[in-house]
C-alpha cells in the first residue's frame, strides 16, 4: 500500500516551453502533497506544499509563477514548469501524505527534467 | 527551525564490515525521524522511522537506528554491509514538513 507514481519519469523539452509533471497517490487519499527538487549529488530541497483544494505554499526563493502547482483532487497533484530554461533541469520528486498518517510522507520515483 | 546534519559526505566500507551513518538533528519538540535510501536516478525508499517508544528502531534490509535524545542523534547501523547497499542515504526530520540532510554516499569495496 501507499504507492505514489509520477509521470513522466523522464522528459526533455526545449527552452521556453512548459512541461507538466503529474503525481498520483494510487491507493490512498492524499490531503497534502509535496514537491521537491534535487540537484545532482545533492539533497532534496522542498519547493512547495499543497493541500487539496487550496493554493500551494511555496518555500522561500521558489518562484510560484514559474513552478505552478495544482492539487485539484485527493489523488492528483501537478507541477508545471513554465517557460523552462536549462537551469530548471533537475530531478523533481513528489510525495504525498494521507490524512490518517499525517506524520509520514510517501515518495514518488521522481521525474528527470532536461531543458535544452 | 528544524534541520538535519549528516557529517559524512562519503563513506567507504568493505563488504561484510559493519556500517554506521551519522545523523544529528535540531528540532524543537519530539522529532519524527526517518532514514531513506536512494539509488542513482531513483526515488527514495524508506528504511526506517522513529516516532516514539523504543529508541532502537529496526528497519528493512537489516538496518537499524538508535535515537539518542541527549545527543540529538539518530545514527543508522548495519552489522554486515552487502555490495547492494551502495547508495545515497538521507536522514530526515519533520512532521508537517520534512527536512533532509545533505546525504551520505556509501561505497562498498569488494
Amino acid at each position: 500500500g501507499a504507492v505514489v507514481s509520477q509521470h513522466p519519469s523522464r522528459v526533455i523539452c526545449k527552452s521556453g516551453t512548459s512541461v507538466k509533471i503529474e503525481c498520483r497517490s494510487l491507493d490512498f487519499q492524499a490531503t497534502t502533497m509535496f514537491w521537491y527538487r534535487q540537484f545532482p549529488k545533492q539533497s532534496l530541497m522542498l519547493m512547495a506544499t499543497s493541500n487539496e483544494g487550496s493554493k500551494a505554499t511555496y518555500e522561500q526563493g521558489v518562484e510560484k509563477d514559474k513552478f505552478l502547482i495544482n492539487h485539484a483532487s485527493l489523488t492528483l497533484s501537478t507541477l508545471t514548469v513554465t517557460s523552462a530554461h536549462p537551469e530548471d533541469s533537475s530531478f523533481y520528486i513528489c510525495s504525498a501524505r494521507a490524512a490518517t498518517f499525517y506524520y509520514e510522507q510517501y515518495f514518488g520515483p521522481g521525474t528527470r527534467l532536461t531543458v535544452t | 527551525a528544524q534541520s538535519v546534519t549528516q557529517p559524512d559526505i562519503h563513506i567507504t566500507v568493505s563488504e561484510g564490515a559493519s556500517l554506521e551513518l551519522r545523523c544529528n538533528y535540531s528540532y524543537g519538540a519530539t522529532p519524527y525521524l526517518f532514514w531513506y535510501v536512494q539509488s542513482p536516478g531513483q526515488g527514495l525508499q524508506l528504511l526506517l522511522k522513529y516516532f516514539s517508544g523504543d529508541t532502537l528502531v529496526q528497519g528493512i534490509k537489516g538496518f537499524e537506528a538508535e535515537f539518542k535524545r541527549s545527543q540529538s542523534s539518530f545514527n543508522l547501523r548495519k552489522p554486515s554491509v552487502h555490495w547492494s547497499d551502495a547508495a545515497e542515504y538521507f536522514c530526515a526530520v519533520g512532521v508537517y514538513d520534512m527536512r533532509f540532510g545533505a546525504g551520505t554516499r556509501l561505497t562498498v569495496k569488494p
